[in-house]
């Protein structure tokens, strides 16, 4: 099946430093989205992307959806303590394919920032 | 506005029983989805409802179901549990078909342990 290889797992970086991780696969998506998860909390949207080639920035985060539509990284500048957790990809594959309509997840870059 | 609700929030079970999660959406969201996360495995997709109809499905085993209540209000069943049951279930809630946009809103979860 469709799978999203995220990297790199784990990172531990200096306040104030930039992070930048991203998410390949062997297939297209027609859409490719960015979650932060916390401890003991649920995943929560932090970038969406629609469009091959798209730059969105939400803050201190920068996202592109790559033009081949088989990748995507997201930037976090100026890190502060709070960016603490884990980062995931995901992708949703075009329709007709096996996998339409799955949101289907990388495994995860698990971010710390030392103060 | 109240985000999405799963209870219980964590419960132990032994092998052999079932279990039955329960997960109130977002006002207004009409679809909901299930994950089941692990630390080995990720995210993976477990079945989005919509309008009280199981609209997808991952590859899960069919001691896996669901059900979703004309009040969008959705339970999951696992029956007969085993030991690599054991994760954090997480449900996610969207406005129309999550599916469609990847956009969801997911609850804390419910952590399930199985003996």
């Amino acid at each position: 099946g469709q799978q999203l290889n995220q990297s790199p797992q784990s990172m531990f970086i200096q306040e104030g430093e930039d992070v930048s991780m991203n998410c390949t696969s062997s297939s297209i998506f027609n859409t490719w989205l960015w979650y932060k998860q916390e401890p003991g909390e649920g995943p929560v949207l932090l970038i969406a992307l629609y469009k091959a080639g798209e730059l969105t920035s939400n803050g201190r985060l920068t996202a592109q959806f790559g033009i081949t539509r088989k990748d995507s990284f997201l930037n976090i500048s100026a890190s502060i303590p709070s960016d603490v957790g884990i980062y995931f990809c995901a992708g949703l594959p075009p329709h007709g394919s096996s996998n339409t309509g799955k949101l289907i997840f990388g495994q995860g870059t698990t971010l710390q920032v030392k103060p | 506005k109240a985000g999405v609700t799963q209870t219980p929030r964590y419960l132990i079970k032994t092998r052999g029983q079932q279990v039955t999660l329960s997960c109130s959406p977002i006002s207004g969201h009409r679809s909901v989805s299930w994950y089941q996360q692990t630390p080995g495995q990720g995210l993976q997709f477990l079945f989005e409802y919509f309008s009280e109809t199981q609209r997808n499905k991952g590859n899960f085993p069919g001691r896996f179901s669901g059900r979703q209540f004309s009040n969008s209000r959705s339970e999951m069943n696992v029956s007969t549990l085993e030991l690599g049951d054991s994760a954090l279930y997480l449900c996610a809630s969207s406005l129309s078909g999550g599916a469609n946009t990847g956009e969801l809103f997911f609850g804390e979860g419910s952590r399930l342990t199985v003996l």
